[in-house]
């Protein structure tokens, strides 16, 4: 099965930074990569599929880019409300594995 | 408008079955494409793909987990039902239901149900 591993797992920034999360998968999974943004005691809301789509309502700060095996999600300049753990996600096949997840602080 | 909503114990004994029930609107599980899934998240910890059921009654399953999980669907209620054999304490966390479309992934979420295994 395809593992998928993102770094760091855990991060402080200040707010305006850039910030970039990084995800692979030991696999080529082509663009089924989506990225997941769960707000603390939240559920997780879909970010970014297909590795560099936006979902309907998403903030332009967010972007993702990738294909194959190493993907990365980056927030240009970083708010408050970002504060949250995010999660990569394999779906072109199942198991439809999540990563370990990236817990940004500010 | 999708809506989807988990049910089922709080609160369950180790070697126990867990029965959950996802109950949503806004589509239809007869749709070509369309599927739901089961996430599991102990507390503190990452989010873990347990099962989907697609709208032609495919089914797939975490194989981890494989040998303890049941999916079904019933069309004409709009429910999900997976069932969990032999709970663990380790199996304590938040449960949730989620659409996912052709080819796309989770996009709505239920708000999730709280099981927690202890005798």
């Amino acid at each position: 099965d395809i593992q998928m591993t993102q770094s760091p797992s855990s991060l402080s920034a200040s707010v305006g930074d850039r910030v970039t999360i990084t995800c692979r998968a030991n696999q080529d999974i082509r663009h089924y990569l989506a990225w997941y943004q769960q707000n603390p005691g939240k559920v997780p809301k879909l970010l970014i599929y297909a590795a560099s789509t936006l979902q309907s309502g998403v903030p332009s700060r967010f972007s993702g880019s990738g294909s194959g095996t190493d993907f990365t999600l980056t927030i240009s300049s970083l708010q408050p409300e970002d504060v949250a753990t995010y999660y990569c996600q394999k779906y072109n096949s199942a198991p439809l594995t999540f990563g370990g997840g990236t817990k940004v602080q500010i | 408008q999708i809506t989807l909503k988990e049910s089922g114990p709080t609160l369950v004994k180790p070697t126990q079955t867990l029965t959950l029930t996802c109950t949503f609107s806004g589509f239809s599980l007869s749709t070509s494409g369309v599927s739901v899934g089961w996430i599991r998240q102990p507390p503190g910890k990452a989010l873990e793909w347990l099962a989907l059921i697609y709208w032609n009654d495919d089914k797939r399953y975490s194989p981890s987990l494989t040998s303890r999980l049941t999916i079904t669907k019933d069309t004409s209620k709009n429910q999900v039902v997976l069932t969990m054999t032999n709970m663990d304490p380790v199996d304590t966390g938040t449960y949730y239901c989620a659409h996912k479309k052709w080819l796309g992934t989770f996009d709505y979420w239920g708000q999730g149900t709280l099981v927690t295994v202890s005798s």
